[in-house]
């Protein structure tokens, strides 16, 4: 069984650049939800898709957007990147929509500057 | 609103030590309720779950947890400490309506010998 796997680990943007964070989620499971989680701070929900459609949304501006992909593989766009939105990004795949068991993934470690 | 309160921001245990970190929630209903652990550098991994049931939870590691809904709390307990143990750990919230998930800021555990 293969686990929720994300690309790239590590990632360096200047402000007002766009970036594309990449998931896989586990195999069986059909929903991914993306958190935010910033130096010292627990994880903060961005949004669910699920049937390639958003589920569920935090309290993120809209430049925060995602795709989910037949494949239930997910990507997360930030669009006009701000110093503040430099974290740790995970990505966590349940095999159900809604509130569910989530698996996380390692993260993507973005740096703006 | 909801949220997710950790009051313990670090607490150090001597290894073979019990131990409780303690959760408590803000929520209109019963919500799903977790605990998850997060080595430096890594994802989060699941240490157990409350949905429904039995109040007390068993989880991996030997850790448990008990949710008390008059005091709105979801204590997560283990009664011998190990140095693996040392890590962040987090208290987060499902809610049902909107597919919301709330995380506590966590607590880091530091074990001495």
């Amino acid at each position: 069984e293969t686990g929720v796997t994300q690309s790239p680990t590590h990632l360096i943007k200047t402000r007002g650049q766009q970036v594309t964070l990449r998931c896989s989620s586990q195999s069986g499971h059909n929903t991914v939800s993306w958190y935010q989680q910033a130096l010292g701070q627990g994880p903060q929900f961005i949004f669910q898709y699920y049937r390639e459609e958003e589920n569920g949304r935090g309290n993120f501006p809209p430049r925060f957007s995602g795709l989910q992909f037949p494949n239930y593989s997910s990507e997360l766009n930030v669009n006009a990147l701000e110093l503040d939105d430099s974290a740790l990004y995970l990505c966590a795949s349940s095999s159900k929509e809604g509130v569910e068991t989530q698996y996380f993934g390692p993260g993507t470690r973005l740096l703006v500057l | 609103a909801q949220s997710v309160t950790q009051p313990d921001i670090h607490i150090t245990v001597s290894e073979g030590a019990s131990l409780e970190l303690r959760c408590n929630y803000s929520y209109g209903a019963t919500p799903y309720l977790f605990w998850y652990v997060q080595s430096p550098g890594q994802g989060l991994q699941l240490l157990l779950k409350y949905f429904s049931g039995d109040t007390l939870v068993q989880g991996i590691k030997g850790f448990e947890a008990e949710f008390k809904r008059s005091q709105s709390s979801f204590n997560l307990r283990k009664p011998s400490v190990h140095w693996s143990d040392a890590a962040e750990y987090f208290c987060a919230v499902g809610a049902y309506t909107g597919n919301q998930f709330y995380f506590g800021t966590g607590t880091s555990l530091t074990v001495i010998p």
